[in-house]
């Protein structure tokens, strides 16, 4: 029972360009998201996170929008940069218990 | 300020031997986490200490896995006898506390193979 879904596995996007990364989760009862980001050979890095009583969040590049009528939250980077390729790990708070979605892995080209 | 170590980074063993994993957190860390990634998936909770006390360990397959953290700051994981779907790497990470303000610190793993 996947309660955090994150349905692309990988995304290739131009480098200047928005990426956004998408994540859809099934239980209404979570109220905090986390992205995290992932380079190979280490661990996750945290990278923003949003509660459930708003919709945006933003820090920098990063932008996190929340929809809790359709109980999914969306990744905006802008713009991209060749630093960005990574895994980016959606992950949903009960409880103070994380619930991982699986990655997307973005690839930004030159 | 000093990231959570972890060791050792690879390991190789047979099925049903034995392996231990070892994690020392960011000093002043009160809460340690134990996860396993397999591949192509997200990490799963495997253990969470606060302080040296487990909070959360329903994920944890006791047959055959145990964690503890003496003295609240090193952990260690042990896995007795390996499977060959333990095979995955083994994420120790630490937070200030529990909560939505504390993330998880991760360290960079342990890729296990089980032969």
């Amino acid at each position: 029972d996947q309660q955090v879904k994150q349905n692309s596995p990988s995304l290739s996007v131009q480098e200047g360009r928005i990426s956004i990364l998408n994540c859809d989760y099934t239980n209404s009862m979570f109220d905090y998201f986390l992205w995290y980001k992932k380079y190979p050979a280490e661990g996750p890095t945290f990278l923003i996170s949003i509660s459930s009583i708003k919709d945006k969040n933003e820090d920098g590049r990063f932008t996190v929008f929340l929809n809790k009528s359709a109980k999914h939250l969306s990744l905006h980077i802008v713009p991209s940069q060749p630093g960005d390729s990574a895994v980016y790990f959606c992950a949903a708070d009960s409880n103070y218990q994380l619930i991982w979605g699986a990655g997307t892995k973005l690839i930004i080209k030159p | 300020e000093a990231g959570v170590a972890q060791s050792p980074r690879y390991k190789i063993i047979e099925k049903r031997q034995s392996v231990a994993f070892w994690c020392n957190p960011i000093s002043g860390h009160a809460t340690l986490y134990w996860y396993q990634q397999i591949l192509g998936q997200g990490p799963k909770l495997l253990i969470q200490f606060q302080n040296n006390g487990v909070v959360d360990d329903s994920q944890l397959p006791k047959d055959r896995f145990s964690a503890e953290r003496l003295k609240g700051v090193d952990s260690t994981l042990k896995i007795q006898p390996a499977k060959l779907e333990d095979s995955a790497v083994y994420l120790c990470a630490s937070s200030f506390d529990r909560g939505y303000n504390s993330p998880l610190h991760f360290g960079n793993g342990t890729r296990l193979t089980v032969t």
